[in-house]
């Protein structure tokens, strides 16, 4: 298995600019999980996603901030208009619900906004 | 939901036992302490976890205390590649799916 596959792995945009990070599961995995990494707010879960279906949104910072699964191999996270805060590492999760309690990482996008 | 306290940081030398420890004294009857870890660059990775019973695979021990407000993770024999940001989790939520709340961790070094 390739593992979580995430899309771009670097991310460099102006101020204003309308970013989009996506993400490919492990196949057969029904958790989606959307996590930001910053120096000073450590690891915050943003959201997450069973069966496609968005769970629970309340770390989403704000409306700004947009995520959806259209299907169970695809998840994107969109950031309009982008903002210098928003420079952090995302990273993508999942998750098999029945099998398992490991959340698989993908290796993270590295977003700057100038 | 129960929180957790770690060190910030700590060292071990090559080739011996890495103990980190855990508090949790807040943690309820049916939640689990996780560990993962995160290299420099990579995204967290997966250890072990455990309810109440000691747990071993792999990569570490795990040893929780019988009144279950603190654990400790043993790596037996801990190499350069070690090195990483250590997490204890305690799992939050009823769902199986239960999201994972990252604190801030320890760092911890190993010196040649």
């Amino acid at each position: 298995d390739a593992g979580v596959i995430q899309s771009p792995r670097h991310e460099v945009t102006e101020m204003g600019q309308e970013v989009t990070l996506r993400c490919k599961p492990i196949s057969g995995h029904d958790y989606l999980f959307w996590y930001r990494q910053t120096m000073m707010r450590g690891l915050e879960l943003l959201i997450y996603f069973n069966n496609n279906v968005p769970i629970d949104d309340s770390g989403m910072p704000e409306d700004r901030f947009s995520a959806k699964m259209p299907n169970a191999s695809f998840s994107t996270l969109k950031i309009q208009p982008s903002e210098p805060r928003d420079s952090a590492v995302y990273f993508c999760a999942s998750k098999s619900g029945t099998s398992s309690y490991e959340q698989y990482f993908g290796p993270g996008t590295r977003l700057t906004v100038t | 939901d129960a929180k957790t306290t770690q060190p910030p940081s700590m060292d071990c030398a090559e080739g011996r036992a890495a103990n980190l420890p855990c508090n949790h004294s807040t943690i309820s009857g049916n939640e689990y302490v996780y560990w993962y870890r995160q290299i420099h660059s990579q995204g967290p990775q997966y250890i072990i976890h455990g309810l109440k019973n000691n747990e071993t695979n792999e990569m570490a021990s795990l040893i929780i205390t019988e009144d279950r407000k603190s654990s400790t993770l043993i790596l037996p024999h801990a190499t350069l590649r070690d090195t990483a940001v250590y997490y204890c989790i305690v799992r939050v939520g009823v769902s199986s799916a239960s999201k994972i709340i990252f604190g801030s961790g320890t760092r911890l070094s190993i010196r040649p």
